[in-house]
């Protein structure tokens, strides 16, 4: 599985767009590229989900270069509700259900009024 | 979407007593249940796979015999925190293939504190 490098934290404000990369330089062919976010006791919810270019959805866009080493999370206009930890993950979407997701460090958001 | 409904929320126990913990996946079948243990302001640590009918597959370093688990039916995985300790106090998250936008669904998690 392609080891996922992230900002351990981020700091924003309210309103602010907030930008979060994540590097993956061993990321393989059928490699997908998903993002989960998860509030304090709470289990991960999944965010979106992309291959390559962007993929945007009503929560998020994702970036992913050409190269797909690195892929950037975007939250537009962040609100005090967006403070959570974000995990970048990297996998081969055939494997669902057959193994376990396997989280990185990710990335602690905290968004200021 | 898919619902995998994880019980209890939070419990407290004392030292050498048993705790278990449910998950059931609602609406749909999880033949394969994921459980992970996460401490606090550390990422989710995968500590074993269970398989309904079979035996569960436990990662290195987690000891079957502590961490009883039971997937007796196509919905419903119970995970058995034997002798707790308070080393074992934790955030324990089960996780099912389902029927998200990338196949997995989580609980919502177990906060267990052992006195």
């Amino acid at each position: 599985l392609a080891k996922t490098t992230q900002p351990i934290s981020m700091d924003s404000y309210e309103g602010q767009e907030v930008n979060i990369t994540c590097s993956h330089n061993n990321i393989a062919t059928n490699d997908y590229i998903t993002w989960y976010q998860q509030f304090p006791s709470q289990g991960p919810r999944f965010i979106i989900q992309g291959y390559k270019t962007k993929v945007t959805n009503e929560v998020a866009s994702l970036f992913i270069p050409a190269d797909r080493k690195s892929s950037t999370l975007s939250l537009p206009r962040v609100s005090l509700s967006d403070t959570a930890v974000y995990y970048c993950l990297v996998g081969d979407e055939g494997d669902t259900g057959r193994r376990a997701l396997t989280f990185g460090s990710g990335t602690r958001l905290q968004v200021q009024p | 979407g898919a619902v995998v409904s994880q019980h209890p929320s939070w419990v407290i126990c004392k030292s050498g007593t048993s705790v278990k913990i449910e998950c059931r996946s609602l609406d749909f079948q999880a033949t394969t249940m994921f459980w992970y243990r996460q401490f606090p302001k550390q990422s989710l640590m995968l500590m074993a796979t269970s398989n309904e009918g079979s035996k569960a597959t436990y990662e290195q370093g987690v000891e079957k015999d502590k961490f009883l688990i039971n997937h007796a039916s196509l919905t419903l995985s119970t995970l058995t925190v034997t002798s707790a300790h308070p080393e074992d106090s934790s955030f324990y998250i089960c996780s099912a293939p389902g029927q998200d936008d990338y196949g997995y669904t989580f609980g919502s998690g177990t906060r267990l504190t052992v006195v």
